[in-house]
Parts: C-alpha cells; sequence; structure tokens
C-alpha cells in the first residue's frame, strides 16, 4: 500500500466552484506539505503544517486554504477555482529533523 | 528567496548513453536531494548528500554535493529506456527555515532505444 495518497487522482471543475484535495499518510510523519507543478516551473510550495496546530503559508498560499485534520490528514481547498489553478497538486510529508520528503502520487486539476 | 539553477532543461539521448545534470544556487545549502519523477506519478527519493564534497552512488546514478555548498550534479551512466521522466534536484538552505526545501525546474530526460 502506498505511504502517502492523494484523492481524487483527477478533477475537472468550473470557475467559481469549490474544490478540495485529500492527502493521507501512513508513515507517522509530523510534518505535510502542498506543492503544486507547473510545466517548466518545478513545485512550488503552497502550504506546510509542522503539526496539527501548526499551519503556515508557502509561497504561492493566494486563492488556497489547507485544513490539518489529524496527524495523518491535509486537504488543500480552492474555495473559488479559477482557470489558471490548472495544475499538478502533491501531497508530500517528512520527518522532524530528516529533509527528504515523500511524495504522494499527485491529483491532476482542470479548472474550466 | 533562495533559487536553484539547473541544467540543462532537456535531454534527449540514445540508449547506453551516459547522461549528466546540474543545479547551481547563489546561496548554500546544507542538503542536496536528487528526485525522479515518472509521468503521470510523484518525485521519487534517487540520492540524498549531506556533507561538501560528498560523492555517493545508487545503482548507475552517483552524485556529488559541490565544495562550495551551492552546486550539486547527478550522473546516469549507460542510459536505459525507463530512465525516462524529469529529474528535480532540491536543496535545504542553513537558517531558520530548516523544513524548506527549494526546488530546481527539472531536467526532462528522454532516451531513445
Amino acid at each position: 500500500d502506498a505511504d502517502v495518497t492523494q484523492t481524487p487522482r483527477n478533477r475537472i471543475t468550473k470557475t467559481g466552484k469549490r474544490i478540495m484535495l485529500e492527502c493521507s499518510q501512513t508513515k507517522g510523519h509530523d510534518r505535510m506539505y502542498w506543492y503544486r507543478q507547473d510545466p517548466g516551473l518545478g513545485l512550488q510550495l503552497i502550504y506546510y503544517s509542522f503539526d496539527v496546530k501548526d499551519i503556515n503559508k508557502g509561497e504561492i498560499s493566494d486563492g488556497y486554504s489547507v485544513s490539518r485534520q489529524a496527524q495523518a490528514k491535509f486537504s488543500l481547498s480552492l474555495e473559488s477555482a479559477i482557470p489558471n489553478q490548472t495544475a499538478l497538486y502533491f501531497c508530500a510529508t517528512s520527518q522532524v529533523g530528516q529533509e527528504t520528503q515523500y511524495f504522494g502520487p499527485g491529483t491532476r486539476l482542470l479548472v474550466l | 528567496g533562495q533559487q536553484l539553477n539547473q541544467s540543462p532543461q532537456s535531454m534527449f539521448i540514445q540508449e547506453g548513453e551516459d547522461v549528466s545534470m546540474n543545479c547551481t544556487s547563489s546561496s548554500i545549502f546544507n542538503t542536496w536531494l536528487w528526485y525522479k519523477q515518472d509521468p503521470g506519478e510523484g518525485p521519487v527519493l534517487l540520492i540524498a548528500l549531506y556533507k561538501a564534497g560528498e560523492l555517493t552512488s545508487n545503482g548507475r546514478l552517483t552524485a556529488q554535493f559541490g565544495i562550495t555548498r551551492k552546486d550539486s550534479f547527478l550522473n546516469i551512466s549507460a542510459s536505459i529506456p525507463s530512465d525516462v521522466g524529469i529529474y528535480f534536484c532540491a536543496g535545504q538552505g542553513s537558517g531558520g527555515s530548516n523544513y524548506k526545501l527549494t526546488f530546481g525546474k527539472g531536467t526532462l530526460l528522454t532516451v531513445n532505444p
């Protein structure tokens, strides 16, 4: 079984709709991250969480919000989706004191 | 903020050839990581480097942490078709933001059988 799972894997939505992307992990890691990937731009950090009570903005947080429901769950919401939020979204986890981040399989989002 | 320059952006090679890619930064990094992303999947860690000058191998892959701590390279020897994908470097800087990884924009590798 995958250690970091993301749902859905693919999503098509319309401009103005609210959507939520979910991430779950069985690695027991405290730290979780949400990234966005656009072609040619690498990975950009949206939000990160060091534990359930700690949420921090990343480089490109505008238009996004997150919720850390439990140590194992970190969800990303687009309150009112817009077309330029069409991208690949990745969740990642890491353990305290270790730099390596482990990525989920990604969610491909298309906003029409 | 910290930025990584990864090159080349893309490579088209024949099966069996060796490949080299690198990342440079204007800032010092404490850790360098190399990831590979297969089509439709998330990045997977290939090699982690923790000390300046460190040279580490993982099968046909070899990576080095530059002496200046501002660069790293990844070599792939005797490429095979399954090496196709996007390769990312990532660095973790010094200072208070020790959680944060800065990613390069990736090198797209195509291997012709």
